[in-house]
């Protein structure tokens, strides 16, 4: 089943703005987790958030958490064109300690 | 380099031709997993491992096999292959269940 919905599916704004992407999930977790991927490239984690955890800050990334709805979002400050990529919410629900299941992805472009 | 690398990374094969997708990783790591990926449907995991000889399906097992002799590698096999199995595979390794996970650089397979 799907746990996290990345919102929206596809972004493109210019180099130097702010990109947000927001992911919802259904079920309580340990923990949600962002990763990025290049086109057609392995992913690469960016940042791990618990569940007790409301904000988290990595580099030009925030990462914030509320639980009780259920939603995370990622911004990305001061946008590059090297971020352009594909950004996807993972979450850890516990069971069995490697349940990581992923979104759908919101597709980042970054205009010149 | 702490890596986790797949062969091969391309590969076209028929219906029903047996197949085997290696995947090794030099991190020590007890954790090991393998996704497909789809457009529009994300990542999904197919089979995990939490140790040798530990392993354990995913959301979308069927048609395949695994297998996890040694702790750096983690097989992925594919018996009698069928078109829809055409996608795009990684393998993953993490160090504890649930947390940041290393992806593979993908294998993109095509059954005709």
């Amino acid at each position: 089943s799907q746990q996290g919905e990345e919102d929206p599916q596809a972004l493109s704004i210019q180099e130097g703005e702010n990109a947000t992407m927001n992911c919802s999930y259904k079920t309580s977790i340990n923990n949600l987790q962002w990763y990025r991927q290049n086109s057609g490239r392995g992913l690469v984690h960016l940042i791990l958030i618990r569940s007790n955890e409301r904000e988290k800050h990595s580099g030009r990334l925030r990462v914030t958490l509320d639980t009780s709805k259920k939603s995370s979002s990622l911004l990305i400050t001061a946008s590059r064109a090297a971020d352009t990529a594909s950004y996807f919410c993972a979450t850890d629900a516990g069971q069995g300690a490697q349940k990581l299941v992923f979104g759908q992805g919101t597709r980042l472009t970054i205009n010149p | 380099e702490a890596q986790v690398t797949q062969n091969p990374r391309y590969l076209i094969t028929v219906t029903g031709k047996k197949l085997t997708v290696t995947c090794s990783q030099n991190m020590n790591h007890e954790y090991m997993s393998w996704y497909r990926q789809d457009p529009g449907l994300g990542l999904r995991q197919i089979y995990y491992s939490m140790n040798v000889e530990v392993t354990d399906k995913g959301d979308v097992p069927e048609g395949y096999k695994v297998s996890r002799k040694e702790k750096r590698n983690f097989p992925l096999i594919l018996e009698s292959p069928s078109p829809n199995q055409t996608s795009l595979y990684f393998c993953a390794s993490n160090n504890r269940g649930g947390g940041e996970q290393f992806f593979g650089p993908g294998t993109r397979l095509t059954v005709l």
